[in-house]
């Protein structure tokens, strides 16, 4: 596979328990932020994303919790499977200025 | 089905050669992207078109080049310019230039040797 992301920090779950992964953004002005999920040797794909007037976005098996007082975002995974063993990583948009994104977390699911 | 294309998916150049990078969507968007990834790196901008025969410069322009005389297609080509071309490239696409969500194509590996 790709060498996506060697040196990346990596938080190590067991199967069936949940993950948090974080995210800290720079820009307190952006409009709207992303969680993208990469496999290895693949491009980034779209998990969930949620705009900047909201706190709390809910898909299937993730929640997205946006914290504009200290600049975070967060991605919970529940019940954490061996598929979703992946480098995440957010993006925070300034609408028509720029898309930036973080460096990203490696998600290892254990057995 | 309609996504994302990139062609090839590895990619050999000698040092001092020039290299086309493909990248095709069959999406209808307006907006594409060329990102390129580095390990512990996050996605760094190098081109971005905002519509057919336009294209402006991101961060990390030097020694890359595009063209858009299509809206389905924005290939970029590594020059012997740049000075690090080995990396992951990744063209990514959006309804609307820096405001939806980007689609990314699955990327391609550049080794220059």
């Amino acid at each position: 596979g790709e060498s996506v992301g060697l040196h990346l920090p990596t938080l190590s779950v067991q199967e069936g328990d949940n993950s948090i992964i974080n995210c800290a953004y720079s820009n307190s002005a952006s409009d709207y932020f992303i969680w993208y999920k990469q496999e290895s040797g693949k491009g980034p794909q779209f998990i969930i994303d949620i705009r900047s007037n909201m706190d709390k976005r809910q898909g299937q098996r993730v929640t997205v919790l946006l914290n504009k007082t200290v600049k975070h975002l967060s991605l919970q995974i529940a019940a954490t499977q061996p598929g979703d063993s992946a480098v995440y990583f957010c993006a925070e948009v300034n609408y028509g200025q720029n898309f930036v994104f973080g460096p990203g977390t490696r998600l290892s699911v254990l057995p | 089905d309609g996504g994302i294309t990139q062609s090839p998916k590895y990619l050999f150049r000698k040092e001092g050669q020039n290299v086309t990078l493909s990248c095709e969507q069959n999406l209808n968007h307006d907006a594409m992207y060329w990102y390129r990834q580095d390990p512990g790196q996050g996605l760094r901008l190098i081109y971005y078109s905002q519509i057919v025969n336009d294209f402006q410069k991101g961060d990390i322009a030097e020694g890359y080049s595009v063209s858009r005389e299509k809206k389905e297609s924005f290939p970029l080509t590594v020059t012997s310019a740049q000075k690090n071309p080995t990396a992951f490239y990744l063209c990514a696409s959006s309804i609307r230039i820096l405001y939806n969500e980007q689609f990314f194509g699955p990327g391609t590996r550049l080794t220059v040797l």
